[in-house]
């Protein structure tokens, strides 16, 4: 069964940094792409980048461009999404996610790790 | 970039009536090469993720049931609930994968009238 398990809850101040984790079990991880999505509270959906474990080959959404790093290690089945450090507007779930291509459909997603930044 | 753009943002059904959701993308989601719409739909429910409903504009997912319905071609794209039920109130997102950035539409929330 393909799951994709992601790291717990986070409360964090604003200048703070973070990384949250997204493990796949189930299927060869190393060759299909994560995405990760981010949703704001009771926000629609959107699409911040997607990384090959294989290769680490890594793109990135225009908004999500150096304001986050996304990576993965093919060794322990895990894909990451990190920040530098957190701003008030970062509060959001995060959603971790599998395609088979870069251009494909996303077919399981993570739970979501909720994360709340404020002072 | 792709933008999608979703309507309406709410929709009241009666139980058993249709509901119908519009999508639009700013370009062609149609590549020719591989005769295929890059574009899928997914249901969103509180507290869950998204789950793929539609693939590739038409192709029903395994388990889907029968009454979700893909259709359109190129820039726009309907997706159809042939007899509502309560269980279909949800969010649903229209997202196109013909390329990176991929993108979503708005949203459109689904509830009974």
């Amino acid at each position: 069964e393909v799951q994709l398990v992601q790291s717990g809850a986070e409360v964090k101040k604003p200048g703070e940094s973070l990384k949250i984790s997204c493990q796949g079990s189930g299927y060869d991880f190393s060759a299909y792409w994560i995405t990760w999505v981010r949703q704001m509270p009771g926000k629609g959906l959107d699409w911040m980048g997607i990384v090959y474990p294989g290769d680490s080959d890594t793109r990135y959404s225009p908004s999500s461009q150096g304001q986050v790093t996304i990576s993965a290690d093919k060794s322990i089945n895990t894909a990451y999404l990190q920040w530098n450090s957190l701003e008030a507007s970062d509060s959001g779930i995060y959603f971790c996610a599998r395609q088979v291509g870069r251009t494909s459909p996303i077919d399981y997603w993570g739970q979501g790790t909720p994360v709340t930044v404020s002072s | 970039d792709i933008v999608m753009t979703q309507s309406p943002d709410s929709l009241a059904v009666s139980l058993g009536e249709r509901a119908a959701i519009n999508c639009k993308s700013s370009q062609s989601l149609f590549y020719s090469s591989y005769n295929k719409n890059y574009l899928d739909w997914y249901q969103q429910k509180p507290g869950q993720p998204p789950k793929l409903l539609i693939s590739w504009a038409s192709t029903r997912e395994s388990g889907v049931p029968d009454r979700f319905s893909g259709s359109g071609s190129g820039t726009d794209f309907t997706l159809t609930i042939s007899s509502l039920q309560t269980e279909d109130v949800a969010v649903y997102y229209c997202q196109q994968h013909f390329s990176t950035p991929l993108s979503f539409g708005g949203g459109t929330k689904v509830e009974i009238k």
